[in-house]
């Protein structure tokens, strides 16, 4: 009875590097959202997926960021050349089928870390 | 433009003792609430929510306000116990909209014995 699955935990990346934030969904959850919290700030939607589908991502930044969640394997949020300003805690959270009113479950996050 | 706002960023209180952490939002349209709670470390977890039907909702010691006209809503916890000792968000949402949830900046609990 796994949950939200997010690694790594913890990434730490120079200036100009990619990075590469995988979450595995709770198993029969096909509905994927990933939120980032600033330091000292609440949790903004970035992107919400379904399987092979984005279905909003009125949150990402319009450059260097991508998410994608394919038929088979983990989303994936990618940022390109990573900027300090990108440090933060990037969550994944899933549904299983997108509703209204579903509760999202969290997984525990990745700390990205930008030197 | 934060859409909904939780002006307490801590709040300390003695076990035993009841707390009350607020939550104002801006957007009438909002017609979904939830709070949910965060350890260091670890993601939310769901705790309570309300629909914009009713004005309350209880789930043992957990209870939500919801007053529409004031757009403020409040949990309130009672007993208190350390164990509830967390970050608390609250959050809303659009149901005719795509499954997204607006977040407020957080309110750190500490029950203290």
């Amino acid at each position: 009875n796994a949950g939200v699955m997010q690694n790594p935990r913890h990434l730490v990346r120079r200036r100009g590097q990619e990075a590469r934030l995988r979450c595995s969904p709770m198993k029969g959850h096909s509905h994927v959202y990933w939120y980032r919290q600033l330091p000292e700030e609440g949790l903004k939607f970035m992107v919400y997926l379904q399987k092979e589908n984005i279905i909003d991502e009125s949150g990402m930044p319009k450059e260097r960021f991508s998410a994608e969640f394919p038929k088979e394997g983990p989303s994936i949020l990618r940022i390109q050349q990573v900027v300090r300003g990108d440090s933060a805690a990037y969550f994944c959270a899933s549904s299983p089928r997108g509703q209204p009113n579903e509760k999202l479950f969290f997984g525990s996050g990745t700390q990205l870390s930008v030197l | 433009d934060q859409q909904v706002k939780q002006n307490s960023p801590s709040l300390s209180v003695q076990e035993g003792r009841i707390s009350i952490l607020n939550c104002d939002y801006t957007n009438s349209m909002f017609d979904y609430f939830l709070w949910y709670k965060k350890y260091p470390a670890e993601g939310p977890t769901f705790l309570i929510s309300i629909s914009s039907i009713k004005d309350k909702n209880e789930d043992g010691r957990f209870t939500v306000f919801l007053n529409k006209s004031a757009k403020h809503l409040s949990l309130h916890i009672v007993p208190s116990q350390p164990g509830d000792s967390a970050v608390y968000f609250c959050a809303a949402h659009i149901i005719q909209s795509t499954d997204k949830l607006i977040f407020g900046t957080g309110t750190r609990l500490q029950v203290f014995p």
